[in-house]
């Protein structure tokens, strides 16, 4: 089955830079791709997805990119700002598969 | 339109009793999803349903089980709880069946065992 690998497990950067998280997956079938944001006591929220026929999508501070021949996926934030402090989870889904399967999260801290 | 729904949001039970959880899925939607969040073992999922029928169901026991109703909205069903069953518990719908549908969650339920 599908396994979802998300690095690095915590990340500090100070406010106004950028943040990357990187992912990888297994099953080269995976052709959806979104991110959570998950804040405190609360359920993940969709901050952005990509699907396999493109390569980046970009929405004002965040973007995405997708290499689906290496089979990794990364999620940018540009001009960190305060509130972009919570835990990102990316993950991944096949056509065919119903469920989605969670990388292991990143705890992002923006420092002001 | 009103997001995902879950009651209730905080659960206390004890080992040995049974849980049931409800989703209400956003208006038109058809597909719900459950998943466990752990600090341990991150967000597992659980299973799903459209149109009433369980379509993928993950490596849980038979402990775990659940239905969907005729206008969507879904419980889950916790028998014989653990302590390990301790954990927030998210409900995710999306439009349709399909492998690219966007899932949005739900607040979760968090269910504590003594």
């Amino acid at each position: 089955g599908e396994n979802v690998e998300q690095h690095p497990s915590t990340l500090s950067v100070q406010e106004g830079d950028s943040a990357v998280i990187k992912c990888t997956y297994s099953d080269s079938a995976s052709n959806y791709f979104p991110w959570y944001k998950q804040e405190l006591g609360k359920g993940p929220q969709l901050i952005i997805d990509i699907r396999s026929n493109v390569g980046e999508k970009k929405d004002q501070r965040i973007a995405v990119t997708l290499n689906k021949t290496a089979k990794h996926f990364s999620l940018h934030i540009t001009e960190t700002q305060p509130e972009d402090s919570a835990v990102y989870f990316c993950a991944a889904r096949d056509s065919s598969a119903s469920k989605i399967i969670f990388g292991s999260g990143t705890r992002l801290s923006i420092r002001p | 339109k009103a997001g995902v729904t879950q009651t209730p949001r905080y659960l206390i039970k004890t080992r040995g009793q049974q849980v049931t959880l409800s989703c209400s899925p956003i208006s038109g939607h058809r597909s719900v999803s459950w998943y466990q969040q752990t600090p341990g073992q991150g967000l597992q999922f659980l299973f799903e349903y459209f149109s009433e029928t369980q379509r993928n169901k993950g490596n849980f026991p038979g402990r775990f089980s659940g239905r969907q109703f005729s206008n969507s909205r879904s419980e889950m069903n916790v028998s014989t709880l653990e302590l390990g069953d301790s954990a927030l518990y998210l409900c995710a719908s999306s439009p349709g069946a399909g492998g690219t549908d966007t899932q949005y969650f739900g607040p979760g339920t968090r269910l504590t065992v003594l």
